[in-house]
C-alpha cells in the first residue's frame, strides 16, 4: 500500500529565505508524485508533478521538486519566499494501477514571516 | 475552460437527515474523484468515477454513496448523518489516465449539528 509522509506539520521561515518541505513516499512501483496547495477556504491547486520525465521538476510561482528514487522523497523547495506562499501544502502519490486515486500527506501549514 | 464547481458551497444539517452534494467537472474530464477533508484525519479519499462507473472506492461506510452522469456530472449523498460527518467534501475531475493530475473544486463545508 502506498504512503506519504510530510516532515514538520508546520514550517515557519522569513520572507525572503528558502522554503523546504518535504515528503517522502512509500509505493512498490514507481508513482507519479504531486504536490498541491490549499489556501483558506478553498480548494487544493497543482504546484507540480511527477511523472519520471525528469527529476527536477518546476511549477507554478516558482516551487520545484527533486524527486529521489534512492531516498524515496520528493521534497519541495522555493529560493525565496514570499508573503503569498502561506499556505497548506500537501504531497500525494499515485500508483499506475489505482485508476486517478491520490493518497495525501497530512499537509504542511507554512508561516511566511515579514 | 471553466473549473470545477461544486454546490452548494456550504450547508447545515441535522444528525439523521441525508444530504446531496453536487459536482460538475472540467469540460472533457471524465473521472470524476470524492475527498473527504478534516483537522483530524486530513484528506480521505472516498470513491472515483470514471464514465459512470465507480472505479474506486475508499474505506468509507455505506452511507457514502455516489453516482456519475452520462454528463460526467457527479453527486455524493451522504445519509443517516452523523455529527463526524462534518467536514469539508471536495471534488476532483481529470482526464483519468496517465499522470493526468487532479483539478479540484472549491468543496462543500458540511457542518452536522
Amino acid at each position: 500500500a502506498q504512503s506519504v509522509t510530510q516532515l514538520g506539520s508546520h514550517v515557519s521561515v522569513s520572507e525572503g529565505a528558502l522554503v523546504l518541505l518535504r515528503c517522502n513516499y512509500s509505493s512498490s512501483v514507481p508513482p507519479y508524485l504531486f504536490w498541491y496547495v490549499q489556501y483558506p477556504n478553498q480548494g487544493l491547486q497543482l504546484l507540480l508533478k511527477y511523472t519520471s520525465a525528469a527529476t527536477l521538476v518546476k511549477g507554478i510561482n516558482g516551487f520545484e521538486a527533486e524527486f529521489k528514487k534512492s531516498e524515496t522523497s520528493f521534497h519541495l523547495t522555493k529560493p525565496s519566499a514570499h508573503m503569498s506562499d502561506a499556505a497548506e501544502y500537501f504531497c500525494a502519490v499515485r500508483e499506475e494501477t489505482s485508476g486517478s486515486r491520490l493518497t495525501f500527506g497530512e499537509g504542511t501549514q507554512l508561516t511566511v514571516n515579514p | 475552460k471553466a473549473g470545477v464547481t461544486q454546490t452548494p458551497r456550504y450547508l447545515i444539517k441535522t444528525r439523521g437527515q441525508q444530504v446531496t452534494l453536487s459536482c460538475s467537472p472540467i469540460s472533457g474530464h471524465r473521472s470524476v474523484s470524492w475527498y473527504q477533508q478534516t483537522p483530524g484525519q486530513g484528506l480521505q479519499f472516498l470513491f472515483e468515477y470514471f464514465s459512470e462507473t465507480q472505479r474506486n472506492k475508499g474505506n468509507f461506510p455505506g452511507r457514502f454513496s455516489g453516482r456519475q452522469f452520462s454528463n460526467s456530472r457527479s453527486e455524493m449523498n451522504v445519509s443517516t448523518l452523523e455529527l463526524g460527518d462534518s467536514a469539508l467534501y471536495l471534488c476532483a475531475s481529470s482526464l483519468g489516465q496517465g499522470a493526468s493530475p487532479l483539478h479540484f473544486g472549491n468543496g462543500t463545508r458540511l457542518t452536522v449539528t
